[in-house]
């Protein structure tokens, strides 16, 4: 079945650091992929996502790019800010019209000034 | 962005109890409802969708008895935890999907803790 792996956090930068956080996925067909974030306290946001392969989903500083030939989806940002700690999802849409999404185990993602 | 919520955001009860947890979809109707659960440092999990009007469809290994689901209108759907066991301590989380078109998108409730004693 589809599944996401991500690597293990947490992740500890200093503030204005290059952030990388991997994502790896399995799926038949061709999903949609998607980075959630979950602020303390708060419910998963959509951070960005991409459709197709060769995508880029951006926002708020942050990118990814689906990658069809190594199936992957790395959320990059190039100068982290304390504001950005969180735990960070990368998911899957299996493609059916509901978008059942498939989730990675998260990554958090600790900013220290 | 739209606004999901869930109430209670906590609840703690006794073993062989039940648990009602809301999900409602505040500033648009939503057809389809997701729950998931979330144990410490996992995934969340998909455990059933809920669709407005007619039955939830469960996840394979969901036990649709213990797991009620209702989707009774547009704007809310409830999860019931029948005979609460501390195993069903978790951290149940919704979302609701709005489509506008063909752009489907995913908004999350905040969650609700779970503690059975």
């Amino acid at each position: 079945g589809n599944s996401v792996t991500q690597m293990e956090g947490p992740v500890t930068l200093s503030e204005e650091a290059f952030l990388t956080i991997n994502c790896t996925y399995t799926a038949t067909g061709y999903p949609s992929l998607f980075w959630y974030v979950q602020y303390p306290g708060e419910g998963l946001q959509l951070l960005l996502k991409a459709t197709k392969a060769d995508d880029k989903g951006s926002n708020k500083g942050f990118e990814a790019t689906y990658r069809k030939e190594t199936t992957s989806f790395h959320l990059e940002k190039g100068s982290v800010q304390v504001s950005d700690s969180a735990v960070y999802f990368c998911a899957l849409s299996d493609g059916t019209g509901f978008q059942k999404l498939v989730f990675g185990t998260g990554t958090r993602l600790l900013v220290s000034p | 962005g739209a606004v999901v919520s869930q109430h209670p955001s906590w609840v703690i009860c006794k073993s062989g109890t039940s648990v009602k947890i809301e999900c409602r979809s505040l500033d648009f109707q939503a057809t389809t409802m997701f729950w998931y659960r979330q144990f410490p440092k996992q995934s969340l999990m998909l455990m059933a969708t809920s669709n407005e009007g007619s039955k939830a469809t469960y996840e394979q290994g969901v036990e649709k008895d213990k797991f009620l689901i209702n989707h009774a209108s547009l704007t809310l759907s409830t999860l019931t935890v029948t005979s609460a066991h501390p195993e069903d301590s978790s951290f149940y989380i919704c979302s609701a999907r709005q489509a506008l078109g063909s752009q489907e998108t995913q908004y999350f409730g905040p969650g609700t803790r779970l503690l059975v004693l």
